[in-house]
């Protein structure tokens, strides 16, 4: 069974922080995704990985940077936390696309708060 | 740019009911589509999916969903609704060859006992 873990379920920050967030799974796969799950908004992708040290931005970077030193974990960083980076953030993992349909792998998600 | 919509953003049912969920996307390629599910408090986790074959597929629980693809959609349906499945719905879309998904932006469903 796939498992994909985060550091804290629940994060208060104030403004101005700077917040790691961070994901480990176990089933050495390549991709990595971080998303932000906002009310109506469904899920929006920040960044991904398709491999240790490599990085793409999603669809809203700003404000976040990434970091993978190794397959298993990839982290979020929010350099400078501001009251509009409060949401839940999601991590998820998934093989490389390939003959078959990857689906993704989730995590419990990190409600992040910031004050 | 794809994209995928989900038309229903609230969907209250009663026990027993029939549920039918759109997802339409617009990207005219090959593509793979899935439904996800995140039932209150629990993480997302895949419902079904389609990469090829027959275009009625069936997932956990009871769900299935129909690719109809001269409609560039992906309805998920189920025949009777239970208490259990309060919960919201993802439909996401990924083209052909990519491991990148659009999402759509869920529907939140709640089926009263």
């Amino acid at each position: 069974d796939v498992k994909v873990t985060q550091s804290s379920r629940y994060l208060v920050k104030r403004t101005g922080e700077k917040v790691f967030l961070e994901c480990v799974q176990d089933m050495d796969h390549e991709n990595m995704f971080w998303y932000r799950q906002d009310p109506g908004l469904g899920l929006r992708l920040i960044y991904f990985s398709y491999d240790v040290k490599m990085k793409e931005k999603g669809d809203i970077p700003e404000g976040y940077s990434v970091s993978r030193e190794k397959k298993e974990r990839f982290s979020l960083i929010l350099e400078s936390a501001s009251t509009n980076q409060t949401s839940m953030y999601l991590c998820a993992s998934s093989f490389p696309s390939g003959s078959a349909p990857r689906e993704q792998y989730f995590g419990p998600g990190t409600r992040l708060t910031v004050t | 740019a794809q994209s995928v919509s989900q038309h229903n953003h609230h969907v209250i049912l009663s026990e027993a009911a029939s549920l039918e969920l759109g997802c339409n996307y617009s990207y005219g390629g090959t593509v793979n589509l899935f439904w996800y599910v995140q039932y209150p408090g629990q993480h997302l986790q895949l419902l079904l999916k389609y990469f090829s074959g027959d275009p009625l597929v069936k997932g956990i629980k009871g769900f299935e969903a129909e690719f109809i693809k001269s409609k560039f959609s992906f309805n998920l349906r189920k025949p009777s609704v239970q208490w259990s499945d309060t919960a919201e719905y993802f439909c996401a879309v990924n083209k052909g060859g990519s491991y990148i998904p659009t999402f759509g932006r869920g529907t939140s469903l709640i089926v009263h006992p």
